[in-house]
């Protein structure tokens, strides 16, 4: 079965780090893009970052851009998030997704997030 | 970054009822866009890319249409499955930016 599954949230206090891993199950891990996306409480979903096959292109959204670094490890099948100077504004459900590519009737590929895991919530508090 | 707004952010319907869900983006994304269906306490699902293409295993009752900025989610013959959070995505450019949800609730 397909499959991620995200760990390592907690409560944390502001200016602290974490990090946040993704195992991946039943595909082939190295083949695909994997993403970061997160949702605050009550609100809506935010693309956080993404990283290539190899982890050799990263790419952030403007608000974490300095202080997350997204990685992964394909022998260990294994995606992270590391998370430093954090700020209240960052508490969140934070999901890893598969970024695959779907092809319409013409041939044309469109980035998706198929897979996601079931999400670990991280609290920035004192 | 390319913003995203959904309209409305809520609406209330029936079931057997049509609904549609509009997605507008700030600049033209040709047809780089996804649709998403999320329940609460669950992981969002992956229902539509590149604006009308369903993907596989999502009911024909979900249709999509929209090129450039104007896009559109359909569902026609609401189920009550299918009472959540509908949220569009742009993967035309970087970051990759969500619309702020539509709630469809009874």
């Amino acid at each position: 079965e397909v499959q991620l599954a995200e760990s390592g949230g907690t409560v944390v206090q502001p200016g602290g780090s974490l990090r946040l891993s993704c195992a991946a199950s039943g595909f082939t891990f190295s083949t695909y893009w994997m993403t970061w996306i997160r949702q605050a409480p009550g609100k809506g979903l935010e693309w956080v970052a993404n990283i290539r096959k190899d982890g050799s292109v990263t790419k952030y959204v403007d608000s974490v851009e300095g202080r997350f670094t997204i990685s992964r490890d394909n022998a260990q099948n294994s995606l992270y998030l590391q998370m430093n100077g954090l700020r209240a504004e960052d508490t969140a459900v934070y999901y890893c997704a598969r970024d695959s590519n779907s092809f319409d009737p013409k041939g044309y590929y469109y980035d998706t997030f198929d897979i996601w895991g079931q999400g670990t919530m991280v609290t920035v508090s004192s | 970054a390319t913003q995203m707004t959904q309209s409305p952010s809520s609406l209330s319907a029936s079931v057997g009822d049509t609904v549609t869900i509009t997605c507008r983006a700030s600049q033209g994304i040709r047809t780089d866009l996804g649709w998403y269906q999320q329940k609460p306490g669950e992981a969002p699902k992956f229902l539509i890319y590149g604006a009308s293409n369903l993907q596989s295993g999502v009911p024909s009752r979900f249709s999509g249409s929209g090129s450039g900025t104007d896009f559109t989610l359909t569902i026609s013959g609401l189920q009550p499955e299918d009472f959540a959070t509908y949220y569009c995505l742009q993967d035309y450019s970087y970051p990759r930016t969500f619309g702020q949800g539509t709630k469809v609730e009874v």
